[in-house]
C-alpha cells in the first residue's frame, strides 16, 4: 500500500518550457488535491477533484492545468514555465471533504 | 474569508522542554482545526484534529484544544524529543469548502 506517490521528485525547467506532473494514490480515494508550498506562505491550493473526469480551481490556478481522466491519478501541467512557478508541489487526496488528507512526498520544481 | 495565523519560527527547545505553537483563526461558522506536521524531505502527515468547540485533539504526546472563545487552537507537548524537530502546519477546514486553509508553518528544531 503505497499510499500517494508523486513523480518525479525534482525537476529544473527552464522559462517557457512545459512538464506534467503525476501524482498517484491506491486508497480509492474520490477527492484529489494539487497544492504548491511557497517559504512563509503555507500550502495554498491550486485546483481539485472530486472525482473521475472531474476538476476545479483553487486558490492559485493561473498557470495551472490538470486532469483526472482516471480514479488514481491526478495530473498537474504547467504548458509554459515561469519563474514564479519554482515552488514544492504537493498532491493528497481523501476520502470525502471532511476527511484526512493523505500527502504525497512532493516535487520540487525549479524554473530558470 | 478564512485564515490562519501560527506563531512565527522558527522555534529552538532543549530536550525535554515544554512546547507550545499558538495558532489563532478567523472563519466563519464551524470549522474543523488541524495540526500536520512536516518531517525533512517527506510530505505532510496529520498529527491531529478536532471538529468542534471544546474537543481536544491528542497524538504522539501534543495535544491541542478547540477554543472557540479565543479562536485558538494552539499546540502543546510536554516533553519534546529530537525526533520532534518538524515542520508544524495548523490548518482549518470549513463545512461545504473543499479546502484547507494552511498556517505558515513553525519550524521546531529540538536540541540533544
Amino acid at each position: 500500500n503505497a499510499g500517494v506517490t508523486q513523480t518525479p521528485k525534482f525537476r529544473v525547467l527552464k522559462t517557457g518550457q512545459s512538464m506534467t506532473l503525476l501524482c498517484a494514490q491506491d486508497m480509492n480515494h474520490e477527492y484529489m488535491y494539487w497544492y504548491r508550498q511557497d517559504p512563509g506562505m503555507g500550502l495554498r491550493l491550486i485546483h481539485y477533484s472530486v472525482g473521475e473526469g472531474t476538476t476545479a480551481k483553487g486558490e492559485v490556478p493561473d498557470g495551472y492545468n490538470v486532469s483526472r481522466l482516471k480514479k488514481q491519478n491526478f495530473l498537474l501541467g504547467l504548458e509554459s514555465a515561469a519563474p514564479s512557478q519554482t515552488s514544492v508541489y504537493f498532491c493528497a487526496s481523501s476520502f470525502a471533504p471532511a476527511n484526512e488528507q493523505f500527502f504525497g512526498p512532493g516535487t520540487r520544481l525549479t524554473v530558470l | 474569508g478564512d485564515s490562519v495565523t501560527q506563531m512565527e519560527g522558527p522555534v529552538t527547545l532543549s530536550e525535554e522542554a515544554f512546547l507550545t505553537i499558538n495558532c489563532t483563526y478567523t472563519a466563519t461558522g464551524y470549522p474543523s482545526l488541524f495540526w500536520y506536521v512536516q518531517y525533512p524531505g517527506e510530505g505532510l502527515q496529520l498529527l491531529l484534529k478536532a471538529t468542534k468547540a471544546d474537543d481536544k485533539g491528542s497524538n504522539k504526546g501534543f495535544e491541542a484544544t478547540y477554543r472557540k472563545e479565543t479562536t485558538s487552537f494552539h499546540l502543546e507537548k510536554g516533553s519534546v524529543q529530537v525526533s520532534d524537530s518538524a515542520v508544524y502546519f495548523c490548518a482549518l477546514k470549513n463545512f461545504g469548502n473543499e479546502k484547507l486553509t494552511f498556517g505558515t508553518g513553525t519550524r521546531l528544531t529540538i536540541i540533544p
